[in-house]
């Protein structure tokens, strides 16, 4: 149990464009999930807190109008890059809380490598 | 602050045991976390350790005190397949997760 995935697990775009990552949990239903960014050879860096039915929480330094999060549903969060840019491209992962399991753990998507040219 | 320390690279032999110590201040404490990550790849779930002592789990085991803020992660009969970080983090109080930096660990032959 407590399987997330992320669609797509890679994508290359052009500077300017936008670009739509998914996260779903497959096997439960998660009222959080968070978005991370890492940059090679760097730590986790926490960008969001999406809770179902409301706006995220974005971490100080994000800008919410350029990288904005959707949970409709709870198996559902979405993360949209607008205007993506080179500095834009990196390591995005999902996660998301299992309330039915060990307290509150957070379980990590696949990730997506953004390439922006 | 809120902070986590943990070395950054450690290197140990396959076949042996290794120690990966990871020291925490934060406000209050709701349980500490253990992840793996292979390079290239998400983290995922090792353990989880909210009271004091120690969970056994396979080859990996986890260890906390909270009078000291300290946690450590103890791998035995390495395999070089357990070349990866080792990522330590905490929920305070409002159950924000802290994140450690993460220690690298390098297994030789």
């Amino acid at each position: 149990g407590a399987v997330v995935s992320q669609h797509p697990s890679w994508v290359i775009c052009k500077s300017g464009t936008s670009v739509k990552i998914e996260c779903r949990s497959l096997d439960f239903q998660a009222t959080t999930m968070f978005w991370y960014r890492q940059f090679p050879k760097q730590s986790l860096m926490l960008m969001a807190t999406s809770n179902e039915g409301s706006k995220a929480t974005y971490e100080q330094g994000v800008e919410k109008d350029k990288f904005l999060i959707n949970h409709a549903s709870l198996t559902l969060s979405t993360l949209t890059v607008t205007s993506a840019h080179p500095e834009d491209s990196s390591f995005y992962i999902c996660s998301a809380s299992n309330p039915g399991g060990v307290q509150e753990t957070q379980y990590f998507g696949p990730g997506t490598r953004l390439l922006v040219l | 602050g809120q902070n986590i320390d943990q070395p950054t690279e450690m290197t140990a032999t396959e076949g042996a045991i290794v120690q990966i110590n990871c020291t925490y201040q934060t406000s209050g404490f709701n349980g500490l976390f253990w992840y793996q990550q292979h390079a290239g790849e998400a983290p995922t779930f090792l353990s989880y350790n909210v009271l004091d002592g120690l969970e056994e789990k396979g080859r990996f085991s986890s260890f906390l005190s909270r009078s000291k803020g300290y946690s450590y992660l103890l791998l035995k009969e390495l395999q070089m397949k357990d070349s990866a970080s080792y990522l330590c983090a905490v929920y305070d109080s409002n159950y924000q997760l802290i994140w450690g930096a993460g220690t690298k660990l390098i297994i030789k032959p």
